[in-house]
């Protein structure tokens, strides 16, 4: 069975801080991994990766991946309230199938 | 540019009640789409997918059903609906090929009372 784990599940922190999110996976047929942000309702696409050590970078947000360690981290620096969400890690496998993680929830306090 | 409604928002239904929620997908063709249930804000869980009219699967045994009546048309439906049922489900598309990712609907939040 497709596995895929968040940590921390849930992460509380200061304005201006930097945080790091981690994804690992346990997968057949791995294809891809992707980061999902989600505020009230639909999660919203940030990062899809497929090649170990290139990072994706959006602004202050940056992912990695680590295809030999099966594992993926989210970085966001200098946060801001904005960024107070869930953030799901989503593995991709054959025959377009996403196995979802279960989320971080991300607090940023001003 | 490809566009996914999903209605309605929110919905507040008896034990034992039917259910009928609805995904439409615009400005593409034969798309796979997807539900999803997600409870208590967290994880997403795969109910059914479907990669084409009438192709439906099942990821868990429950008491949900979906059907896919034309090509851009996905329907979750219960004929009694439990208290367990409630949580946020939301519906996805994607092309046939993972690696573009999937675009979600807005939700539906179901509420069984």
């Amino acid at each position: 069975e497709d596995k895929v784990v968040q940590s921390p599940l849930s992460l509380v922190v200061h304005e201006g801080d930097t945080v790091t999110l981690n994804c690992s996976y346990e997968v057949t047929n791995f294809r891809s991994l992707l980061w999902y942000k989600q505020e009230k309702k639909a999660p919203t696409f940030l990062f899809m990766l497929t090649s170990s050590g290139i990072e994706k970078k959006s602004g202050r947000l940056s992912s990695i991946l680590d295809k030999k360690e099966l594992f993926s981290i989210l970085n966001i620096t200098a946060t801001q309230t904005g960024d107070s969400a869930v953030y799901l890690c989503a593995v991709g496998t054959s025959g377009s199938r996403l196995t979802f993680g279960e989320g971080t929830q991300l607090t940023v306090n001003p | 540019s490809q566009t996914i409604h999903q209605w309605p928002a929110t919905l507040v239904q008896p034990v034992g009640s039917p259910l009928s929620l609805e995904c439409t997908v615009e400005g593409t063709s034969n798309p796979n789409l997807y539900w999803y249930r997600q409870a208590a804000g967290r994880g997403l869980q795969l109910l059914f997918y479907s990669v084409g009219i009438g192709q439906i699967s099942s990821e868990v045994p429950q008491n949900l059903s979906a059907s896919r009546p034309q090509d851009r048309q996905f329907i979750l439906s219960s004929k009694k609906l439990l208290l367990s049922d409630s949580g946020f489900y939301l519906c996805a598309w994607s092309f046939s090929q993972v690696n573009y990712g999937y675009t979600f609907g807005s939700g539906t939040r179901l509420t069984v009372v």
